[in-house]
């Protein structure tokens, strides 16, 4: 397993368009972390999941964000209408319950 | 609620011994980790603790006080490669999320 992969790397979009990140955990983890980070900042927690049921999600999370691991495997992370103040690095995370976390490279994405 | 606090920046001189303290406040407890960030790359782990005492690995130490609430993490012999971000994150409550601190970025000087 060469670890958690998310894709794309980078993503620009206009403001006002959708768009959809993809984070492929390492296999045999069963938790699944949504983070947004901007500079200077420490991860800012989004959602988990635990298997496919997501278990938490951050009461900041506005209703434009939504996330899915639909088979307990990948996830995807969708923003629709995106916005200026949405541009941030957005990270996953896996782990096998309560053991240390890892991170993928990050998706970093722009807003214009 | 849940809180995690760290200092925001430290400084320190290569070969030297740094602290950098956590403190928390969070509903249940299920452990502690430190991890390193390097300017434009993610989160690397770095320790673990979820029982009292001090868990060492090579030069760098994590101490947990659970009654206290607090955390710190020690790097010693301090090598320039160490300026990075050092975040503290905290698994709470049974089936919550892994929570972080905003990170002290600790810049190490010759």
């Amino acid at each position: 397993d060469t670890g958690v992969s998310q894709d794309p790397r980078h993503k620009i979009t206009k403001r006002g368009q959708n768009v959809t990140f993809r984070c492929d955990p390492i296999s045999e983890h069963n938790r699944l972390y949504w983070y947004r980070q901007t500079l200077g900042q420490g991860p800012e927690f989004l959602t988990y999941f635990q298997n496919e049921a997501q278990l938490e999600k951050s009461r900041l999370l506005s209703d434009r964000f939504s996330a899915e691991r639909p088979k307990g495997s990948f996830s995807t992370l969708e923003i629709q209408r995106t916005e200026q103040g949405d541009s941030a690095m957005y990270l996953c995370a896996s782990s096998f319950n309560t053991a240390e976390a890892f991170f993928g490279q990050g998706t970093r994405l722009t807003v214009v | 609620g849940q809180n995690i606090d760290q200092p925001t920046e430290m400084t320190a001189t290569e070969g030297a011994i740094v602290q950098i303290n956590c403190t928390y406040q969070t509903s249940g407890f299920n452990g502690l980790f430190w991890y390193q960030q390097h300017a434009g790359e993610a989160p690397t782990f770095l320790s673990y603790n979820v029982l009292d005492g001090l868990e060492e690995k090579g030069r760098f130490s994590s101490f947990l006080s659970r009654s206290k609430g607090y955390s710190y993490l020690l790097l010693k012999e301090l090598q320039m490669k160490d300026s990075a971000s050092y975040l503290c994150a905290v698994n709470g409550q049974a089936g919550t999320a892994l929570i972080f601190g905003k990170g002290t970025t600790l810049s190490v000087s010759s």
